[in-house]
């Protein structure tokens, strides 16, 4: 079964600097899709980024950039020049076909 | 608003009795997932319909749980005799499928919470 692994319940970071959040998922598939959703808190669930599993290059939009790592099984979201706006609980989700796993979640709390 | 919208935002229930929540997907929109969100967890899938047709259900969704999409617009999830195992956040998202991949457009939930 397909696993989607957060290891950091919890991170900070300082306003301006930059931060990573780690994923690591566990599959037997080649062609899948990977995602960063974003929680704020009481409010809905919006998606930050997208990569798909066959393209090599690294998905980015504006400040988010992923890092991935196909054989390692691994795909990081760096946020650059964080702000205020940026906390909240980000997931990480694996999607093949109409099957979506997500991480439990790291909650990533911005410091002016 | 033209997102996808869900109703009650929040319910307080005793166990035993039966809820009704309903979603209503971006127009237009011929996908509609179910997930459930527990505290300090991720959204776990529990069903999708593409248009009118449950497609797939997950082995979460217990013959207590019932979700419809009449008409292929929008679309009720009915727990019976809740149980307080099924206080949750109950996630409803919608996506119009073309291509490889649709992208999952969320609602701000309902809670549930099982007395």
């Amino acid at each position: 079964a397909q696993t989607v692994t957060q290891s950091q319940p919890e991170m900070s970071v300082q306003e301006a600097e930059t931060v990573t959040l780690s994923c690591t998922y566990d599959t037997s598939e080649s062609d899948y899709y990977l995602f960063w959703y974003k929680q704020p808190p009481s409010r809905q669930m919006i998606l930050v980024i997208r990569q798909e599993a066959y393209k090599q290059q690294n998905a980015t939009e504006n400040r988010f950039s992923v890092n991935f790592q196909k054989a390692a099984k691994s795909f990081s979201l760096k946020i650059s020049d964080s702000q205020l706006g940026d906390a909240a609980m980000y997931f990480c989700a694996y999607r093949r076909l109409n099957d979506m796993r997500f991480g439990a979640g790291t909650r990533l709390t911005v410091k002016p | 608003d033209t997102g996808v919208s869900q109703d009650p935002r929040h319910k307080i229930t005793k166990r035993g009795q039966n809820v009704t929540f309903r979603c209503d997907p971006i127009s237009e929109h011929n996908r509609l997932y179910w997930y459930r969100q527990t505290l300090g967890q991720g959204p776990e899938f529990l069903t999708y319909f593409q248009n009118e047709a449950q497609l797939e259900k997950s082995r979460l969704l217990s013959d207590r749980f019932s979700a419809e999409r009449p008409k292929g617009s929008f679309s009720t999830l009915e727990i019976q005799r809740t149980e307080q195992g099924d206080s949750a956040m109950y996630l409803c998202a919608s996506s119009l499928s073309r291509g490889r991949i649709d992208t999952q457009y969320f609602g701000p939930g309902t809670r549930l919470t099982v007395l």
